[in-house]
Formats: C-alpha cells, structure tokens, sequence
C-alpha cells in the first residue's frame, strides 16, 4: 500500500546530540516536503526537495540540514539538538506539480530537546 | 507577505449544530486551496480542494466550501456536524511553488 512514513514517531532527547528523522514515502512522489508545527500555530516549511540531489530551504529558517539520495527518502538531520528544536515535525509528498495535486502527510515526528 | 488566516481558533459544537470555519488569504494571483483534517492520532489528510471551475467545492465526509474570490475567502461547511468531527482543521493555500497553512482550528463536538 503507497504510504509516507515517519520514524521515530516519538523521541525524546538531550541536548546536543545529533539526530536524524527519517521519512519514506512509496508513493512514487518527486517532491517532497518537512514542516515544522507547534500547538496553535501553522505548519511551517522547513526544507524541501523536487527529486533526487535537490533540496531547498523553505519560509522558516531551520538549523536542520535534509539529503534525498533516493527518490523515496528523505531525512533531516539536526546536528546538535537544542531545546528551542522540540516541536512536531511533518514530511510530506506531492507530485510534481504541487500545486495541482495534494500534499500527502506521514504521522509527524514529536521532537522534545531537555 | 502572503498568508492565511483562520479567524476561529477553537470551536466547540454540540451533534447536529451547523459548521463554518474561516479562512481568508493575502495572495492577489491566481491560487490553489485547500482544507486539510488531522483526527486525533493521524496524519493530516485532505478534505477537499479547489482549482478552478465551480467555487463551491465537495469534499469528503460532507464537507463543502466555497470560494469567494472577492472576499480571498475559503470558508469550510458543514450542515450537521457529528462527533466524529472532532478535529483540526487547517486551510492551506498555493500558487506557483508556495503551500501556505493556516494556523488551524481545533473543533470539538459533543455528543
């Protein structure tokens, strides 16, 4: 069944150490999105990517780096965690033309920095 | 800077009662919406979208909305309500390579 995936679903985790999210999607999308999200507020766009070696930085600045050496991956990686990065993080997919065809969220990642 | 506004942050309904959500956006072009659901525990999916033609859009699960263009309105409807709405709702509006999101409205009905 196509889906998008997201682990950890839960993490919780000191601070300073690297950390990386992971999120798959089978759903045979080129593009690919990370949203960060806090209770109340809107989903901001953090990094995304249009295919394989493509990425790009969205509206909100974001110490988190991303990678997609593979169409159906793509990680995003925080280098030294800090406490002001716990939120809830949400990968996306599309295809090609987002703005034609839907967005398709995986179940997010809640990120919490002691 | 473009945005989208959700004027109702938290709505409380009882089964049955008439829904309308907000949602208004900044951008003058020609744009793409959308309402998207998050039910406690799940991923966000979508209710419904509109790209052109018709302005009066059906989603799923009874949801409809309709696109006021003069008013860079959006609003969400729904006739009757029923508990298993209770959710959050979040307006999202594109155009060219943009997704904007609202900051979403918490909906809770009572039985």
């Amino acid at each position: 069944e196509a889906d998008i995936y997201q682990t950890p679903r839960y993490l919780v985790i000191g601070t300073g150490k690297k950390i990386t999210l992971e999120c798959s999607q089978t759903m045979g999308h080129d593009k690919m999105y990370w949203y960060q999200q806090d209770p109340g507020m809107e989903l901001h766009l953090i990094h995304y990517s249009y295919g394989v070696n493509s990425t790009e930085k969205g509206d909100l600045s974001s110490e988190s780096t991303v990678s997609r050496i593979r169409t159906e991956h793509f990680p995003l990686t925080l280098e030294s965690a800090r406490p002001s990065h716990t939120s809830q993080y949400l990968c996306a997919s599309s295809e090609w033309l987002a703005e034609y065809n839907e967005q398709f969220f995986g179940p997010g990642t809640r990120l919490t920095v002691l | 800077a473009q945005s989208v506004s959700q004027h109702n942050h938290h709505v409380i309904l009882s089964e049955a009662a008439s829904l309308e959500l907000g949602c208004n956006y900044s951008y003058g072009g020609t744009v793409n919406l959308f309402w998207y659901v998050q039910y406690p525990g799940q991923h966000l999916q979508l209710l419904l979208k509109y790209f052109s033609g018709d302005p009066l859009v059906k989603g799923i699960k009874g949801f409809e909305a309709e696109f006021i263009k003069s008013k860079f309105s959006f609003n969400l409807r729904k006739p009757s309500v029923q508990w298993s709405d209770t959710a959050e709702y979040f307006c999202a509006v594109s155009f060219g390579n943009q997704f904007y999101f609202g900051t979403g409205t918490s909906l809770t009905v009572i039985p």
